[in-house]
């Protein structure tokens, strides 16, 4: 059974810092990895997807990194700002589960001006 | 283009009583999806249909919870009779294999059973 797991739970950081969220998930047969922001009351908005056979996608800001072999993506952010924060989440697709997602919980980020 | 929808955003009914809830996909995709959040938990898979025939309902928690998807189209998922552990969030997406199979999200249903 697939779990996935984000570090930190909760991030605060001043505004310009770069930083890195981490998500880890135990079964590595994955068909690929989709990063998610939520806003407060709001849906999810997909930032980045990962195929299982890329190392890393980009998007302006944001670079997320796959390693299949070691289970483990992370979101870099450069230059954050207020407006980034927002509760990240990670989620896979495992191979052969027919699409589903399998989520972590989330890490909160907050910016500080 | 429109994304996806969900109709309700927020509906509180009392235990017992049943709640329908409805997505509406981004138009053309085939693939569409329910997933619940519940307080404190990670987001969870529901079901998964490919246009209107169920590829997988493994997520569903029992038989109060009913989806249907006519037509291929639109989507509702009915809840009869709610208890109070079905409060939470409930979000639909749809994807498009063909397109890397990115799953888009709507706003989510709140669903607070008393």
């Amino acid at each position: 059974k697939q779990e996935v797991t984000q570090i930190p739970a909760a991030l605060s950081v001043p505004e310009g810092e770069n930083l890195v969220l981490n998500c880890s998930f135990t079964d590595s047969a994955i068909y690929n990895l989709q990063w998610f922001r939520q806003d407060p009351g709001k849906g999810l908005t997909s930032l980045l997807l990962i195929q299982s056979s890329q190392r890393e996608q980009t998007s302006g800001r944001l670079n997320a990194s796959l390693d299949k072999s070691s289970g483990r993506s992370t979101l870099y952010i450069a230059a954050s700002q207020p407006g980034d924060s927002a509760t990240y989440l990670c989620a896979v697709i495992s191979g052969g589960s027919n699409y589903k997602l399998t989520f972590g919980k989330g890490t909160l980020l907050t910016v500080n001006p | 283009e429109a994304g996806v929808t969900q109709f309700p955003s927020h509906s509180v009914i009392e235990k017992g009583q049943t709640v329908t809830l409805r997505c509406d996909p981004i138009s053309g995709h085939d693939n569409l999806y329910w997933y619940r959040r519940v307080m404190g938990k990670e987001i969870k898979f529901l079901l998964h249909f490919v246009k209107e025939s169920k590829q997988d309902e493994s997520g569903m928690p029992n038989n109060r919870f009913l989806a249907e998807r006519t037509g291929g189209t639109y989507s509702t998922l009915k809840v009869q009779p709610a208890e109070l552990e079905d409060s939470g969030v409930y979000f639909c997406a749809s994807s498009q294999v063909q397109l890397g199979n990115t799953q888009y999200f709507g706003p989510g249903t709140r669903l607070t059973v008393l």
